[in-house]
């Protein structure tokens, strides 16, 4: 089975706390994306990448940097945490050519800043 | 700004029943489109994709695709409670990341 694990359920941090998210798949996966969900919101995209070392932004990336130095990690930083960034962050990956096919998730990280 | 748009609910039907959930898309080249299933305080999980016009059935579930309408449900038949979850529609086109509806709660009642 893919598994996409994400490094902490449960997260509490300080408004200008530098927050990092991890996130790491175990099926050899080109493609891996960060979400956001909120109610009433759905799930908007942050940032994806295609490859090793390779970003895109998403519809909502401003706040947020991400980084991935090897295939199967891909992390998402907060530089400077703000409250209406208290969120569920899902973590994707899947492996279609032309970043199509099935998204597979990881349990989510719920942040909250104080 | 490509859209997917979906009644949010919640759409309430008896066990048994059939249940019927839609989605409209607003990029014509979309090529893909998915149905992922939400419970409460969980990830989503695929159910169903499709890329062609048309039905495409597996088990209890059929999705329905028509491109000319920009139009893509999911029926589930013989609804179940614990098919009772939120419905996300995702879409996307070669190229682009998945594009996601908020979603549609179905409740099914007992």
């Amino acid at each position: 089975d893919v598994k996409v694990t994400q490094s902490s359920r449960y997260l509490v941090k300080r408004t200008g706390e530098k927050v990092f998210l991890e996130c790491v798949q175990d099926m050899d996966h080109e493609n891996m994306f960060w979400y956001r969900q909120d109610p009433g919101l759905g799930l908007r995209l942050i940032y994806f990448s295609y490859d090793v070392k390779m970003k895109e932004k998403g519809d909502i990336p401003e706040g947020y940097s991400v980084s991935r130095e090897k295939k199967e990690r891909f992390s998402l930083i907060l530089e400077s945490a703000s409250t209406n960034q208290t969120s569920m962050y899902l973590c994707a990956s899947s492996l279609g050519r032309g970043l199509a096919g099935e998204l597979f998730f990881g349990e989510g990280s719920r942040l909250t800043v104080l | 700004q490509k859209e997917v748009e979906q009644n949010s609910g919640p759409l309430s039907v008896p066990e048994g029943a059939i249940a019927s959930l839609n989605c409209t898309y607003s990029d014509r080249g979309s090529q893909s489109f998915f149905w992922y299933r939400q419970y409460s305080g969980k990830s989503p999980e695929l159910i169903m994709f499709i890329y062609s016009n048309g039905d495409k059935e597996d088990g209890r579930f059929t999705a329905q695709l028509n491109k000319a309408s920009q139009y893509v449900s999911l029926l589930i038949r013989d609804s179940q409670p614990s098919d009772s979850a939120t419905y996300l529609c995702a879409v996307n086109s070669l190229g682009t990341a998945l594009i996601f509806g908020k979603g549609t709660t179905l409740s099914v009642s007992s």
